[in-house]
C-alpha cells in the first residue's frame, strides 16, 4: 500500500463542472501538498495545508487531519485547468522529504 | 522575486556519461531538494541538501551524488549514465527544513540518455 494515495487517477470532465480529487495518506504528516504539472512538466505549488480549508480563486483544498484525508476541488472548471494534480505529504522524519501521490490526470472539455 | 531556477532546460547524453544539473533557490531559502520523475512514472524523492550539507537521500545509487555552495545553489551530478536515467528531475527549494515549510519547484531539467 503505497503511503500517499489518490483518485481517480484519471478523470475528464466538461467545462463548467465542479470537480473533485481525493488523497489519503498513511503517514504522519505536519502538512499535506497540492501541485499542478502541465505538460510541459514545471510543477506549480498550489496549496500547502496542515488544517481546515484553503480558497484560491476557484480552486479549494481541504484536509481532515483525523481521517488522514484531503480534497482539491475545481469551480466551474475550464480547460486551462487541465493538468496533473498531485498530493504530496512532508515525512514527519529528519528529513521531511515529500512523498507523492501518483497524480490524477484532468482533462477539461470545452 | 525571482522563481527555483534549473538549468539547462534540455541535456541529452549517451550511456556511461556524466550529467551536472544545477538549481538555484529562491532567495533565502537555505534547503534544496532534488526528485527524479522518470516516463511514466511518479516523483521520488533524490536528495536533500541544506545549509551546505546532505541531509538525506533517497533509494538512489551511489552513482547519484551533489553538493550544495554556500550561495545555498546546488549541483546533481549523475555517473556513469544509464538509459533508465532518462527522467524529469525536479528541484524544490524552501526556507529551513520545518516540514511545514512550503517547497517551491523550478521548472526542471528533462535528461535523455541515448
Amino acid at each position: 500500500k503505497n503511503e500517499v494515495e489518490q483518485s481517480p487517477q484519471n478523470l475528464t470532465a466538461q467545462e463548467g463542472e465542479f470537480i473533485t480529487i481525493n488523497c489519503s495518506y498513511s503517514v504522519g504528516i505536519s502538512a499535506l501538498h497540492w501541485l499542478q504539472q502541465h505538460p510541459g512538466g514545471g510543477i506549480v505549488s498550489l496549496f500547502m495545508l496542515s488544517s481546515g480549508k484553503k480558497k484560491h480563486g476557484r480552486l479549494i483544498a481541504t484536509i481532515n487531519i483525523q481521517e488522514k484525508h484531503s480534497s482539491l476541488h475545481i469551480t466551474a472548471s475550464h480547460p486551462r485547468d487541465s493538468a496533473v494534480y498531485i498530493c504530496a505529504a512532508p515525512l514527519m522524519d529528519s528529513s521531511y522529504k515529500l512523498i507523492f501521490g501518483s497524480g490524477t490526470r484532468l482533462l477539461v472539455r470545452p | 522575486e525571482a522563481g527555483v531556477t534549473q538549468s539547462p532546460t534540455h541535456l541529452i547524453k549517451t550511456r556511461g556519461q556524466q550529467a551536472t544539473l544545477r538549481c538555484s533557490p529562491i532567495s533565502g531559502h537555505t534547503s534544496v531538494y532534488w526528485y527524479q520523475q522518470a516516463l511514466g512514472l511518479g516523483l521520488q524523492f533524490l536528495l536533500w541538501y541544506d545549509e551546505g550539507e546532505e541531509r538525506n537521500r533517497g533509494n538512489f545509487p551511489p552513482r547519484f551524488s551533489g553538493r550544495q555552495f554556500p550561495n545555498y545553489s546546488s549541483e546533481l551530478n549523475v555517473n556513469a549514465l544509464e538509459l533508465e536515467d532518462s527522467a524529469l528531475y525536479l528541484c524544490a527549494s524552501s526556507i529551513g527544513t520545518s516540514g511545514i515549510n512550503e517547497q517551491f519547484f523550478g521548472p526542471g531539467t528533462r535528461l535523455t540518455v541515448l
